[in-house]
């Protein structure tokens, strides 16, 4: 069981706006460690995708965004591309266990 | 640009050591901004953090695995490496190594920001 909770799956129809959730707790998204999101596709490497105002590699368009509320952050799609079709974990650091932990991964369906 | 390549064995009998290497190119193993690290993902499970070891040999790893992970570091050969003793399928699982990176200015901040493409370890009798 993932330290993150993330739900398994989630689809949008091209062009539109869809949004991927990531629970944690007071020990970790809600102690203030910065939360981080990584795009993959099986086979492939992960990416890093963004983490919203504290880092946003080159290439990752605008229409990633990130938002933070409690023990909780949203990462928003709009515009979706058959392209963004892939996994989408996110990751953060918890105190108690003092190393990095994910979620389980939300799947992205573009209808 | 910096790119990680995992390698070792891909099928292991229970109770036998896994063992891999990472190879780390178009940068400096050494340098001082970063650590290396192993994560794992399970078949139908999330990413689990195994461990991240410094150029120096200092390395700290997920208390979930206990005294099974021990990782090394070759500078001489641009590589680290992991190893998990006592295996079971349970250990079963594709095996990413990653460069960690600690935002200096800020202890809130820690991610991984380049990954090698996996590698499939397969435990079964």
């Amino acid at each position: 069981q993932s330290v993150l909770t993330q739900p398994p799956s989630v689809s949008g129809a091209p062009g539109l706006r869809v949004t991927l959730s990531c629970t944690g707790t007071r020990s970790n998204i809600g102690a203030g460690y910065d939360v981080f999101w990584y795009r993959h596709l099986p086979g492939t490497a992960p990416t890093l995708l963004t983490s919203g105002d504290v880092i946003r590699p080159s290439g990752v368009p605008d229409r990633f965004s990130v938002s933070t509320s409690g023990t909780s952050v949203s990462l928003a799609i709009t515009g979706l591309q058959p392209e963004d079709e892939a996994d989408y974990y996110c990751q953060s650091y918890d105190r108690g266990l003092n190393g990095p932990i994910f979620g389980g991964g939300t799947r992205l369906t573009v209808l | 640009q910096l790119q990680m390549l995992e390698s070792g064995p891909s099928l292991l009998k229970p109770s036998e050591t896994l063992s891999l290497i990472c190879t780390v190119s178009g940068g400096s193993i050494s340098d001082d901004e970063f650590y290396w690290a192993w994560i794992r993902q399970s078949p139908g499970k999330g990413l689990e953090w195994l461990g991240n070891i410094f150029h120096s040999g200092t390395f700290y790893s997920n208390p979930s695995l206990k005294s099974r992970v021990t990782l090394s570091v070759d500078t001489s050969k641009s590589q680290f490496s992991l190893n998990i003793n006592s295996v079971t399928a349970a250990d079963t699982a594709v095996y990413f190594c990653a460069r960690w990176t600690e935002d200096s200015d800020n202890d809130m901040t820690y991610y991984f920001d380049v990954w090698g493409r996996g590698s499939l370890v397969t435990v079964s009798s």
